[in-house]
């Protein structure tokens, strides 16, 4: 089963609203990283987050961590028609060296 | 500055026949990874290598599947032969240790 669980499946918003979305996991981690597909693109590399961090933040992008739920949030403020994508999470684990397993995204459409 | 670079961006072949998917990492990156993506299973880890080792190749699904990394700029990912459940998008990626990893933009591939 994966190890990242993306909540919810899909979310549709206005422009200028908040999009946020969240992830289960279910072993420790070393970190966690969110990406963003582009329909029929690769997967780009929004954040990553150290097991030891609780918070970061990068432009409009914010991303939460909580060990002890073993949960991550990403919130983009301000959304874009742009912003139209897929968002992974994906959990760098202890004992996985530097493979990620990636959860099954969450689906957002910006509505201009 | 070139990305993870694969080819072919589309297949379509018969099933019964090879297919052989290439991809270049960036340069200096050691790890390269497959992925296969689908709607049905997600993102799944097929192998990875680190300095041109096959490190592993768990996720690989059976025999007909094969990866190769002759050198540190060139892998390979083979099937022979195809069948129509192999029909998906498989993506290339490459990384340093520790960083996030860089995605090519995929081969999306359909066996008939």
């Amino acid at each position: 089963s994966q190890q990242g669980e993306e909540d919810p499946q899909a979310l549709s918003i206005q422009e200028g609203e908040n999009a946020t979305m969240n992830c289960s996991y279910k072993t420790s981690i070393n970190n966690l990283q969110w990406y963003r597909q582009n329909s029929g693109r690769g997967l780009v590399h929004l954040i990553l987050i150290r097991s030891n961090e609780r918070e970061k933040h990068s432009g409009r992008l914010r991303v939460t961590l909580d060990t002890s739920k073993k949960s991550s949030s990403l919130l983009i403020t301000a959304s874009r028609a742009a912003d139209t994508a897929s968002y992974f999470c994906a959990t760098d684990a202890a004992a996985a060296g530097n493979k990620l397993t990636f959860g099954g995204g969450t689906r957002v459409l910006v509505k201009p | 500055d070139a990305g993870v670079i694969q080819s072919p961006r589309h297949e379509v072949t018969e099933m019964g026949q090879e297919v052989t998917l290439r991809c270049k990492p960036i340069s200096g990156h050691d790890y390269l990874f497959w992925y296969r993506q689908t709607m049905m299973r997600g993102l799944e880890l097929l192998i990875y290598f680190n300095n041109n080792v096959p490190i592993d190749d768990s996720g690989m699904p059976e025999d007909r599947f094969s990866a190769k990394m002759p050198n540190a700029s060139f892998s390979t990912l083979k099937i022979q032969p195809s069948e129509p459940r192999d029909s998906a998008v498989y993506f290339c990626a490459s990384t340093s240790w520790g960083q996030p990893q860089h995605f090519g933009d995929g081969t999306r591939l359909s066996i008939l």
